[in-house]
């Protein structure tokens, strides 16, 4: 079975400031990667995917995020972060019978 | 507009009462899926279903059951065996036989609280 870390369980940064959010997965033949986030009490929204092609990835929000196999890395970047981005952040990969494997989230807060 | 629809927002359930959350999608996806959310922990997988009148245990299935009667509807009953049914839970459906692995499309999820 696949899965997924994310080393950061908190990340403060400032407002425009870049951010980069870890996501490292097991190793697969062919990862298919996701991004969600999730603001409070709400369900999960795709920022953006990664399948095969291009290994960066331009996602909503601004986001985007860049796949390396060698280090079994799929980051998220975001050159200015906003207030309005803060959230928790979800790193997926897609397991067999197309079910997401997540890993535990990091939560971002941005100070002003 | 297309979506899925979890309800209800928050439940509040006696210790030892079965009770059943409800998840309806309008996107005419084959796929359905119920997460449990935990702080810390992320997402992790309950029930799946691929198809009407087919589905799958996840990764933490005990003390839960599922139906899919209809393309529609994927409630999930948390009953009485489970341990620690206090979570928020996820519904979560794929459009599986389009786009190979197509993403997942998530409702706004039901907060159960058991005490």
């Amino acid at each position: 079975a696949q899965s997924v870390t994310q080393p950061d369980i908190h990340i403060t940064v400032s407002e425009g400031a870049s951010l980069e959010l870890r996501c490292n997965y097991s190793y697969g033949a062919t990862p298919y990667l996701f991004w969600y986030v999730q603001s409070p009490g709400q369900g999960l929204q795709l920022l953006l995917k990664y399948f095969s092609g291009d290994t960066l990835v331009q996602g909503i929000k601004g986001f985007e995020a860049e796949f390396k196999r060698s280090q079994s890395s799929f980051n998220l970047r975001k050159p200015s972060v906003h207030w309005s981005d803060a959230a928790e952040y979800f790193c997926a990969v897609m397991d067999y019978g197309n079910k997401l494997v997540f890993g535990a989230g990091t939560i971002l807060r941005v100070k002003s | 507009d297309g979506g899925i629809t979890q309800s209800p927002k928050y439940l509040f359930r006696k210790e030892g009462q079965n009770v059943t959350l409800s998840c309806e999608q309008n996107l005419n996806h084959d796929a359905m899926y119920w997460y449990r959310q935990d702080p810390g922990q992320g997402l992790r997988l309950i029930y799946y279903s691929q198809i009407v009148n087919d589905f799958q245990k996840g990764d933490i299935a005990e003390g839960y059951s599922v139906s899919r009667e209809k393309k529609e509807s994927f409630p999930l009953t948390v009953t009485s065996a489970q341990k620690n049914p206090t979570a928020f839970y996820l519904c979560a459906s794929s459009d599986s036989t389009g786009e190979n692995n197509s993403p997942l499309h998530f409702g706004n999820g039901t907060r159960l609280t058991v005490t």
